[in-house]
Parts: C-alpha cells; sequence; structure tokens
C-alpha cells in the first residue's frame, strides 16, 4: 500500500510569494494533519482536516491555509511568503480525526524561502 | 497545557553502547505516547507507542515503558549500531482534549562505527 505523497520534494520561492503543498494520503485514510519542522521550534502542528472540515488549528498566522478535497488529499498554501517560512512541511495522515491512533507521515516537502 | 520535554541533543554514542533518551509529559488527561524516528531525508516513521499506564512499547530492539507515576517514556536500547543515527521525537496524543499530536523538539543520535 502506498504510503502519504508529498510534492514537491523541494521548493525555493522568494520573500512575498505564495506556495502551495500538496499531500496525497494512504488510501483510505480521511485525516490529514499539516506540520512545521525547523531547527529551532521542532515540529509544530499546523492544522488537521477530515471530511473535508478543518479540526483543528495551531498556533500560525492567517497567510497559512489548507484545505482538503473529497478524495481526501489536502493542499497547504502560505501567501506573502517570509523568510521564516523556511522549513520541512511535513503531512501525516490517518484513518479518522480523534481515534488516537499514530499518524503515517510524508517525507515532507523541504521549502526554502531566498 | 499539554507538553512534552525530550533530552536536548546531540547524543554521541559507539556502536554496541547503551542507548537511553528521556522523555517527559504534562497533560491533564490520559495521553497515548509515541516514539517517532526521523532519518537522513526522510519523513518521520513511527517507531513504537503505549497507550496505557504501564505499557511497554517495542520494535527494532528499542524499548519504552509508560511511567504514569514519573509522567515519563524514556527510550532505551541495549545496544545500537550505526543505522540507529537518525533525530527521533517523543510524542503525545490525548484523546480527552483537543488530540493532537504534541512532539517532543527531537533528539538527534549519532552512533559511532
Amino acid at each position: 500500500k502506498a504510503g502519504v505523497t508529498q510534492t514537491p520534494r523541494y521548493l525555493i520561492k522568494t520573500r512575498g510569494q505564495q506556495v502551495t503543498l500538496s499531500c496525497s494520503p494512504i488510501s483510505g485514510h480521511r485525516s490529514v494533519s499539516w506540520y512545521q519542522q525547523t531547527p529551532g521550534q521542532g515540529l509544530q502542528f499546523l492544522f488537521e482536516y477530515f471530511s473535508e472540515t478543518q479540526r483543528n488549528k495551531g498556533n500560525f498566522p492567517g497567510r497559512f491555509s489548507g484545505r482538503q478535497f473529497s478524495n481526501s488529499r489536502s493542499e497547504m498554501n502560505v501567501s506573502t511568503l517570509e523568510l521564516g517560512d523556511s522549513a520541512l512541511y511535513l503531512c501525516a495522515s490517518s484513518l479518522a480525526a480523534g481515534d488516537n491512533q499514530p499518524q503515517h507521515f510524508g517525507d515532507g516537502t523541504r521549502l526554502s524561502i531566498l | 497545557g499539554n507538553s512534552v520535554t525530550q533530552m536536548e541533543g546531540p547524543v554521541t554514542l559507539s556502536e554496541e553502547a547503551f542507548l537511553t533518551i528521556n522523555c517527559t509529559y504534562t497533560a491533564t488527561g490520559y495521553p497515548s505516547l509515541f516514539w517517532y524516528v526521523q532519518y537522513p531525508g526522510e519523513g518521520l516513521q513511527l517507531l513504537l507507542k503505549a497507550t496505557k499506564a504501564d505499557d511497554k512499547g517495542s520494535n527494532k530492539g528499542f524499548e519504552a515503558t509508560y511511567r504514569k507515576e514519573t509522567t515519563s517514556f524514556h527510550l532505551e536500547k541495549g545496544s545500537v549500531q550505526v543505522s540507529d543515527s537518525a533525530v527521533y521525537f517523543c510524542a503525545l496524543s490525548d484523546l480527552g482534549r483537543d488530540d493532537k499530536i504534541i512532539f517532543g523538539k527531537g533528539t538527534r543520535l549519532h552512533i559511532l562505527p
């Protein structure tokens, strides 16, 4: 069974631009969560989607947004990019939201802001 | 709120040494506890988990016991290998609250041949 797939793997942008990252969950998984990983802050939760609805949101500015499609695929968008947005963005899927089950992670998208 | 604190790295050991990576947590409910591992260039993988007090999770020679009295979930391995070099994250998920997974900051482990 294919794992969580994130595209692209690497991305370089400049300040002020916007970016869209994609995540395809494991087949049958309906919950998708996004995390930002930086050396200084570690892993931080961005948001979680289940059945096309945002269930939880972390403490990030409104420039960070996401959505989930009917096939459970999810996209994350960051507008007006800042240097501090350089990070590894990880997507994770699980069968259902709130089931307290471990999440399965993709390999991430490494975003670099110049 | 809930939080996870794990020992800062990097931790450098020789092959076949004994490993302990400390992890303590704060939670108001009854969380499940996890260890995730991130190998170079890859995403996170679940290493082991424990869902209630006194449970022991184990995988690939690694073990961790859910200690409610000390709010700890220390990761141990009796004899590490070079291939164990990675970043290890302790995490908790509390179904009684918002069930987000909360991670520690990670501990980088270097194993020397």
